[in-house]
């Protein structure tokens, strides 16, 4: 089976603090990807990534910053967090190129800014 | 860009009985649509999947159904249960995926 995993479940940081969420795919997968999801939104797409040291931007990428260097490593950085930052983060991966992929989803870290 | 908008928001049922969620979508370059159920403290997990080619997939009691001429995909859950009582998520895929809103199912016993 697909193992996503995401370094916390629940984090509390302050505004202003720079914020690293972690995730790890084990099924060598191409593609990661980044959302959050809030109540009646959905997932919003942030940042992706189809290879090592590539990223692309999503939808939302305002405020934050992402980084590959290992192909099963995708990290979302907050540089400077605020409390509209409040959200659940869900990582994902997907194998090969193109469209049309199944997403493997992590647990997901519930993030809060106070 | 793709814009995917799901019905209902929530949804109550007997256990039972059946549930219905319906997506519609916006671009028709669009070919695959998952859906997603999440139960509380998880992230989503894909339980049933439609590509453009395909009219209606049937996995037991979960069935999806695919109108492309209308741009709309529904899930159907027949003989529900508890278990059941997720958010469900639908997805629609060409350059990119897009979710929709999502729907919180409930199953009463």
């Amino acid at each position: 089976d697909v193992k996503v995993t995401q370094s916390s479940r629940y984090l509390v940081k302050r505004t202003g603090e720079k914020v690293f969420l972690e995730c790890v795919q084990d099924m060598d997968h191409e593609n990661m990807f980044w959302y959050r999801q809030d109540p009646g939104l959905g997932l919003r797409l942030i940042y992706f990534s189809y290879d090592v040291k590539m990223k692309e931007k999503g939808d939302i990428p305002e405020g934050y910053s992402v980084s590959r260097e290992k192909k099963e490593r995708f990290s979302l950085i907050l540089e400077s967090a605020s409390t509209n930052q409040t959200s659940m983060y869900l990582c994902a991966s997907s194998y090969g190129t193109g469209v049309g992929l199944e997403q493997y989803f992590g647990p997901g870290t519930r993030l809060t800014v106070t | 860009g793709e814009n995917v908008e799901q019905h209902p928001s929530t949804l109550s049922v007997q256990e039972g009985d059946s549930a219905v969620i319906k997506c519609t979508y916006s671009d028709s370059a669009s070919n695959y649509f998952p859906w997603y159920k999440q139960e509380l403290g998880k992230g989503p997990q894909l339980i049933i999947d439609i590509r453009s080619n395909v009219g209606e997939k049937k996995d037991q009691r979960i069935a999806v159904t695919l109108n492309k001429t209308a741009k709309h995909f529904s899930l159907h859950i027949t003989e529900t249960q508890p278990e059941d009582s997720a958010v469900y998520f639908c997805a629609a895929s060409g350059s990119d995926m897009r979710f929709g809103a999502g729907t919180r199912l409930t199953v009463k016993p």
